[in-house]
């Protein structure tokens, strides 16, 4: 069984400032993750995703996640926060055809 | 097409109707997902398919949906004798198919709304 646990149902961070959101999973088989914004009036696209390469992946717009096994973990950051990043965020795990996603984080940045 | 695209964009329908929801999936994908997202809530698995195939139909939340998929290509989403509790919006997403970390291209989704 698999689950997505984001802590944090909203964030607000300044312009410019570290955007962390933060994601935990659990799972019973080696996981993929991934990670999806969803910007206003929009559909779901992808931000970035793991596949048992590089702990450490890069995504568009400046965004990167690391996972960590030991602390079953998979934070996504961003080193200066823009306007434009202001959406809602949706970590998910699969480890088949089967995606589980998480509830969701809405990110708010102020000017 | 270009993209997922997913037919109404909105319903509005009165408790105890049948509805139907349709996804078009990006030419040559194989696999065809839905998912329900309700109010402040993510998203909810609800079907998966390969070619025509759902290998697992344990996500539909209910006997009143169902799913089918044609051709390999167009799916559909039926929901029967509607309650108020469906209201949601239903996302379909499409992906290559080859491997589960292929990504998945969602559609903009049809708000469904049960008076």
């Amino acid at each position: 069984a698999q689950s997505v646990t984001q802590l944090g149902s909203h964030v607000s961070v300044s312009e410019g400032a570290l955007v962390l959101l933060r994601c935990n999973y659990s799972s019973s088989v080696p996981p993929y993750l991934f990670w999806y914004v969803q910007y206003p009036n929009q559909g779901l696209q992808l931000l970035l995703k793991y596949t048992s390469a590089a702990t450490l992946v890069k995504g568009i717009n400046g965004f990167e996640a690391e996972f960590k096994k030991s602390e079953t973990s998979f934070h996504l950051t961003k080193p200066s926060a823009h306007m434009s990043d202001a959406a809602e965020y949706f970590c998910a795990v699969t480890g088949g055809f089967k995606t589980i996603f998480g509830a969701g984080t809405r990110l708010f940045v102020k000017a | 097409g270009a993209g997922v695209s997913q037919s109404p964009s909105n319903k509005v329908t009165e408790k105890g109707k049948d509805v139907e929801l349709r996804c078009d999936p990006i030419s040559g994908h194989t696999a065809l997902y839905w998912y329900r997202q309700s109010l402040g809530q993510g998203l909810e698995f609800l079907i998966y398919f390969q070619g025509n195939s759902a290998p697992d139909k344990s996500g539909l939340p209910s006997d009143r949906f169902s799913a089918e998929r044609t051709g390999g290509s167009v799916s559909t989403l039926t929901i029967q004798r509607t309650q108020q509790e469906d209201s949601a919006v239903y996302l379909c997403a499409s992906s290559a198919g080859l491997v589960f970390t292929d990504t998945q291209y969602f559609g903009p989704g049809t708000r469904l709304t049960v008076l």
